[in-house]
């Protein structure tokens, strides 16, 4: 079955510190790629999303490029800051089937001191 | 704006006591959606709607029911709320097909006693 693999948490950077967290997936066919953001006590918010192969999804100075060779979906960002402190998660969604769904990876806690 | 509300944020019930969460959307999607969140884990899907098609995950407890009266709401119903069922409770919306994603409500914090 469909799978994401985020790499092991948790993550601690200073202010203006270069990040990269790291997503692998398995799927069959050519799933819809995404990153969620989760701040304390909320719900889940879309960060950035790609649909195929190469795409490459930004958004608030966060991005990722979807690499089909590699089946990756890194999220990097050049310069965090304190109010990116949060929980990321990787997902996938297959392109097609019915009632297609969501698979996340595990999610990982990225802290940012000043 | 459009969105997914969800009440009320937070709930306390006693052991044994049913519980009803709402959810409402204003996007008009026709996939809903509810997932059970425990600390520091990944969201993990109950159940969801495609119109007004139910569809179970195959290890969902019975104790999880839920109802969607119409497009905009979707009820989670816990039947006698365990000790082990106290989690944050999200509700999300798509449209249905791979590419779209989902929209997420802030969430409902489940206390039992």
């Amino acid at each position: 079955g469909d799978s994401v693999t985020q790499m092991e948490g948790p993550v601690t950077l200073s202010e203006e510190a270069f990040l990269t967290i790291n997503c692998t997936y398995t799927a069959t066919g050519y799933p819809s790629l995404f990153w969620y953001v989760q701040y304390p006590g909320e719900g889940l918010q879309l960060l950035l999303k790609a649909t195929k192969a190469d795409d490459k999804g930004s958004n608030k100075g966060f991005e990722a490029t979807y690499r089909k060779e590699t089946t990756s979906f890194h999220l990097e960002k050049g310069s965090v800051q304190v109010s990116d402190s949060a929980v990321y998660f990787c997902a996938l969604r297959p392109y097609t089937g019915a009632n297609s769904k969501l698979t996340f990876g595990k999610g990982i806690t990225l802290s940012v001191r000043p | 704006d459009a969105m997914v509300i969800q009440n009320p944020r937070y709930q306390v019930t006693q052991f044994g006591k049913p519980v009803t969460l709402s959810c409402s959307q204003t996007l008009n999607h026709n996939v809903m959606y509810w997932y059970q969140q425990k600390s520091s884990q990944a969201p993990k899907l109950l159940f969801h709607y495609y119109d007004k098609d139910f569809n179970n995950e195959a290890d969902t407890p019975d104790n999880f029911q839920s109802r969607r009266p119409n497009t905009s709401f979707c009820f989670l119903d816990i039947r006698s709320p365990g000790l082990g069922d106290a989690a944050m409770y999200l509700c999300a919306t798509s449209r249905d097909g791979g590419l779209y994603e989902q929209y997420f409500g802030p969430g409902t914090r489940l206390t039992v006693t």
